[in-house]
């Protein structure tokens, strides 16, 4: 089956700076690379996912990119701020199936 | 249009006991996906289902089971409980055709 590898597992990074997270999945058959922050005590809230046809994708101060060669994606998140402290999960999932595989999440610390 | 909902909220049982989880997916969606998150195995798929039908199980033992009903909204029954079955469960909603799964708030279930 499918198998995520996520790191680094804590990152602190200064206000303003940027931030990645690397992710590497093992089944070429994944197509679908989302992402979810999940703040202390709240659901997990997709904030950005890829498609395996697409290289790159940006929402703003968030960025995705895949390398399907590789079978690793990563997550950039530009002039961090304080509201970006939480933890970060990667996932992928195969064409026609609903069940997302995770990663074991960044805990992302934004320090002021 | 209103999220993913899922009740009760928290949840105490003894060992042994058994439980039931219900989730509400948003309206239009007829795929519910169930995971159990913990600190220590993270966010681990359980199953899903679409149109009352299980499409995908995960690794767990029968104890856990599932079930969907026309109204798309789904149950989760958890059997002889054990102490390591405390976690937060999540249920995730999708269109069920490769779309983008939205969480709900989840479950927390302890078992004593």
């Amino acid at each position: 089956g499918e198998n995520v590898e996520q790191h680094p597992s804590t990152l602190s990074v200064q206000e303003g700076d940027s931030a990645v997270i690397k992710c590497t999945y093992s089944d070429s058959a994944s197509n679908y690379f989302p992402w979810y922050k999940q703040e202390l005590g709240k659901r997990p809230q997709l904030i950005i996912d890829i498609r395996s046809n697409v290289g790159e994708k940006k929402d703003q101060r968030i960025a995705v990119t895949l390398n399907k060669t590789a079978k690793h994606f990563s997550l950039h998140i530009t002039e961090t701020q304080p509201e970006d402290s939480a933890v970060y999960f990667c996932a992928a999932r195969a064409f026609g199936n609903e069940k997302l595989t995770f990663g074991t999440g960044t805990r992302l610390t934004i320090i002021p | 249009k209103a999220g993913v909902t899922q009740t009760p909220r928290y949840l105490i049982k003894t060992r042994g006991q058994q439980v039931t989880l219900s989730c509400s997916p948003i309206s239009g969606h007829r795929s519910v996906s169930w995971y159990q998150q913990t600190p220590g195995q993270g966010l681990q798929f359980l199953f899903e289902y679409f149109s009352e039908t299980q499409r995908n199980k995960g690794n767990f033992p029968g104890r856990f089971s599932g079930r969907q009903f026309s109204n798309s909204r789904s149950e989760m029954n958890v059997s002889t409980l054990e102490l390591g079955d405390s976690a937060l469960y999540l249920c995730a909603s999708s269109a069920g055709q490769g779309g983008e799964q939205y969480f709900g708030p989840g479950t927390r279930l302890t078992v004593t």
